[in-house]
């Protein structure tokens, strides 16, 4: 079993509707989050960032951590074109473990 | 402030051959990796380094050597280079909190051909 399991998706969806990506993983002691953005033939982008459990929210984008089913998500809200993207979840306690990414694809 | 960079963005090599793909960062990090992604694998850790003259193996090390003499400065060199060894190259760096790193800021990647 992977310490963190990401759907590849693609996961394709209207704009303007509410998107909800998520991961989970195996060790609880695992207390940094991280949600990237990476397009097309471009590098990783840090896109937000949680330490245990709660909610953060960053204009359209809301990361929400439940630490007790070890369950990591990002909700954007009014998809845009441009958030068609690879999203890519993170998570470190001392080393940095990384998902597979999903394909997000959003149509106009 | 460049970030991290990375050259070259693209390079063909034949199987045997080595080469050094670079990676410099302005922001004063301690800690830099190398990574590779291949298609639905996510991103792999080759090779780290917590500091200037440290440096330690990653995920799939195999083929792949590294040093770090500068705190700027950290170059990945494909010794015998196989087709395998074909993927998108990305170096990223962080500051480093007792040895560990949290959100790295990533290079825009070397995609690396073995024929």
């Amino acid at each position: 079993q992977k310490e963190v399991e990401q759907d590849p998706g693609p996961l394709s969806v209207p704009e303007g509707a509410i998107v909800s990506l998520n991961c989970t993983y195996s060790n609880s002691a695992f207390q940094y989050f991280m949600w990237y953005r990476q397009y097309s033939r471009k590098g990783p982008e840090l896109l937000m960032y949680t330490y245990s459990s709660g909610n953060k929210e960053d204009g359209r984008f809301t990361a929400q951590v439940d630490k007790s089913s070890k369950y990591i998500s990002l909700f954007i809200r009014d998809s845009q074109p441009s958030d068609s993207a690879t999203y890519l979840c993170g998570t470190s306690n001392y080393q940095l473990i990384w998902g597979a990414g999903t394909k997000l694809i959003i149509k106009p | 402030n460049a970030g991290v960079t990375q050259t070259p963005k693209f390079q063909v090599l034949k199987t045997g051959q080595s080469m050094t793909l670079q990676c410099a960062q302005d922001m004063n990090h301690e800690y830099m990796s190398w990574y590779r992604q291949d298609p639905g694998m996510g991103l792999r850790l080759i090779h780290y380094s917590v500091g200037a003259g440290i440096t330690d193996q990653g995920e799939v090390p195999n083929g792949y050597n590294v040093s770090r003499s500068t705190t700027e400065d950290f170059p990945l060199r494909l010794l015998s280079a196989a087709p395998s060894q074909t993927s998108v190259y990305f170096c990223a760096s962080s500051y480093s909190y007792q040895g560990g790193t949290y959100e790295q800021y990533f290079g825009p990647g070397t995609r690396l051909t073995v024929t």
